[in-house]
């Protein structure tokens, strides 16, 4: 067990929609990552917030937004959805979010969009 | 431009055995980390290892080690005495500075396969 949780595990809904996933990071940890998984993409990067800022951006789509709220959890919120947002969907957390910083993560939030 | 290659899409190794995954990166940031993960079939990303580009000596954390080629750019996972429980994809990955900040990117993976 890592220590970052995330919710839910899994998530099915259909195109159009719109769903929100929660994770809490480590305790200590004020950096806060999200990643996606798919078959075609592989793991991407998509966004990483450091003690409530947005700290770098990776491959996030406009229709993705993401926050780190004052108790340091985080939700990624995905609209408008598409069957190519089907994924496993990763939070991660570091304690300072610089370059050496080992990232521990959740358990993921696997997506189907029907 | 930043990037983390494994050629090995599959690998087979007998129980007990060592094996080596491949993996070698490219960035101009002089300052980067290099890290190793494993997907078991469950799905979780557990932590592995981790080296540093600063690191003269290369890391250790029990069966596995990390054979650090900072010239070659090379990075490779040598798990020792290879257990049945090692069956997964594992995946190396590398953080550095990109355009908008630290970002880290991930290899294509490696599935490992122990045989019995």
């Amino acid at each position: 067990d890592s220590g970052v949780t995330q919710t839910p595990k899994h998530l099915i809904t259909a195109t159009g929609q719109r769903v929100t996933l929660r994770c809490s990071p480590r305790s200590g940890d004020l950096s806060v990552y999200w990643y996606q998984q798919s078959l075609d993409q592989g793991l991407q990067f998509l966004i990483q917030y450091y003690n409530g800022e947005e700290r770098a951006k990776g491959n996030i789509l406009e229709r993705f937004s993401a926050q780190q709220f004052p108790d340091l959890h985080s939700e990624l919120n995905l609209s408008s959805l598409e069957l190519g947002d089907s994924a496993l969907y990763f939070c991660a957390s570091s304690d300072s979010g610089g370059d050496t910083d080992t990232q521990y993560f959740g358990p993921g939030t696997r997506l189907t969009v029907l | 431009a930043q990037k983390i290659t494994q050629t090995q899409p599959g690998m087979f190794v007998q129980e007990k055995e060592a094996v080596t995954l491949d993996c070698t990166y490219d960035t101009s940031d002089p300052s980067y980390g290099l890290f190793w993960y494993k997907q078991p079939s469950s799905g979780e990303m557990i932590f592995l290892i981790y080296q540093g580009s600063y690191d003269q000596q290369n890391a250790t954390e029990g069966r596995y080690s990390l054979n650090f080629q900072k010239a070659r750019k090379s990075a490779n996972l040598v798990i020792s005495a290879s257990q049945l429980g090692d069956s997964a994809m594992y995946f190396c990955a590398m953080r550095a500075e990109n355009t908008g900040g630290f970002k880290t990117i991930f290899g294509a993976g490696t599935r490992l396969f122990v045989k019995a």
